[in-house]
């Protein structure tokens, strides 16, 4: 595709209830990241998906975090049991060699 | 784990004014990125520097990458409205192949 596409772009959850993020990066693109971003902080690293290589999880905040990405393309992350703490804007972003192209982000709210 | 520090937090200018945002990882860098952010937007690059003590120029914006690959700077000359948002540092550790790590950004309002 043309850029990074997420979706929803918008999201309204209850607390308690999973959600499910998707991104499907630029095709080719071997590396994906996943951010979280509260109104008017920075990026908070998530997971980073390279290649075939393990994801680097380290930054994943509770075992409620995953994320996958199925082959090699489009990747999920998976928020269990929501929380209102988790209300953000959760963005991806996907690069070939140097510079990482964002998607314009999933805002999600737990109520 | 990597720890890429940015200040100042906050930076509000006159027009015309100048601004410079400071960049420090707590390891060396393969090398660093930066990113604008406009207000409802995300963050969009803007350039990359890989050796040591590199200078680049895009108009009236300055990058600069320590000698030691562990600092970076930015700094705009003669601010103007446009200039508005937030920048980030970002510092990536494993070469090209590594993870991206950011800054927390420098808010930047300009006053006209």
């Amino acid at each position: 595709g043309a850029g990074v596409s997420q979706s929803p772009s918008n999201k309204v959850t209850e607390k308690g209830k999973d959600v499910e993020l998707r991104c499907d990066p630029i095709s080719g693109h071997t590396a994906l990241y996943w951010y979280r971003q509260s109104l008017g902080q920075g990026l908070e690293f998530l997971i980073y998906f390279q290649g075939n290589s393990a994801p680097d999880k380290s930054g994943l905040p509770s075992d409620r975090f995953s994320a996958e990405r199925t082959g090699g393309s489009v990747s999920t992350l998976t928020i269990q049991r929501t929380q209102q703490e988790d209300s953000a804007v959760y963005l991806c972003a996907s690069s070939l060699v140097d510079r990482a192209h964002f998607g314009s982000g999933t805002r999600l709210t737990v109520v | 784990g990597q720890q890429v520090m940015q200040i100042p937090q906050y930076q509000h200018v006159q027009e015309g004014e100048d601004f410079t945002t400071y960049c420090n990882s707590s390891t060396t860098l393969s090398n660093i990125q930066w990113y604008k952010q406009r207000p409802g937007g995300h963050p969009v690059f803007l350039i990359q520097l890989v050796k040591s003590g590199e200078v680049k120029k895009q108009k009236r914006l300055t990058f600069q990458f320590g000698e030691a690959k562990k600092n970076s700077s930015l700094h705009i000359t003669a601010t103007q409205t446009t200039d508005v948002g937030t920048y980030f540092c970002a510092g990536q550790g494993g070469g090209s192949q590594g993870n991206l790590i950011f800054g927390k950004g420098t808010k930047l309002s300009v006053k006209p």
